[in-house]
């Protein structure tokens, strides 16, 4: 069964401070890993990962992907409080749909 | 910007009612996709569109039908709402090409039926 497996489940960091989070994944026929900031309401969307080793950055965020561990990571620097909200990681399972499995999210809590 | 709407945005419901969550686009994509979200887990897929007249159900199992007669629109219906029907559902869209993976998701509507 496809998974995918985000740690931690939660942070609390103070403004400024670097934090990276994970996500690990298992599925069938991998095509892509996307990264979602989710707030109040829906998910936005940050980043699309296909290929290993590629960072792709926007601003103070970056990503990159691992195909052969499985996982990928995303970092956020010099953090602030309006980075504050759930991280969500689906993967696209290319057998059949093109569907996305979300994991449960890492919930990142900045203070001042 | 992402054009995706969801009405209505907060509703609450006493058993055994019939609901329409309704979800609109206007960016002509051909797939749409509902989820369901419980606070703290994740989105699960419940149904999805590949266009006009065509509806799957998605992984995890649910009451709720859809259907899709205009690519904007793609309502959900549940019958007879219950308590267990309390949930988070969240609407997306994306192109249907085999390159365009990102989903547009609407707001969200917050259901509680008492």
């Amino acid at each position: 069964e496809d998974k995918v497996v985000q740690s931690p489940l939660s942070l609390v960091v103070h403004e400024g401070d670097t934090v990276t989070l994970n996500c690990s994944y298992e599925v069938t026929n991998f095509r892509s890993l996307l990264w979602y900031k989710q707030e109040k309401k829906a998910p936005t969307f940050l980043f699309m990962l296909t290929s290993s080793g590629i960072e792709k950055k926007s601003g103070r965020l970056s990503s990159i992907l691992d195909k052969k561990e499985l996982f990928s990571i995303l970092n956020i620097t010099a953090t602030q409080t309006g980075d504050s909200a759930v991280y969500l990681c689906a993967v696209d399972d290319q057998t059949g749909a093109n569907n996305l499995f979300f994991g449960t999210g890492t919930r990142l809590t900045v203070i001042p | 910007e992402a054009d995706i709407y969801q009405t209505p945005r907060y509703l609450v419901i006493g058993t055994g009612k019939k609901i329409t969550l309704e979800c609109s686009q206007t960016m002509g994509h051909d797939k749409m996709y509902w989820y369901q979200q419980d606070p703290g887990m994740e989105l699960h897929l419940i149904h999805y569109s590949y266009g006009v007249n065509s509806t799957e159900k998605g992984d995890l199992s649910s009451e709720s039908t859809v259907s899709r007669i205009r690519t904007e629109h793609f309502p959900l219906t549940l019958e007879s709402a219950r308590p267990s029907h309390t949930s988070q559902y969240l609407c997306a869209s994306s192109e249907l090409g085999a390159d365009s993976y990102e989903q547009y998701f609407g707001p969200g509507t917050r259901l509680t039926v008492t």
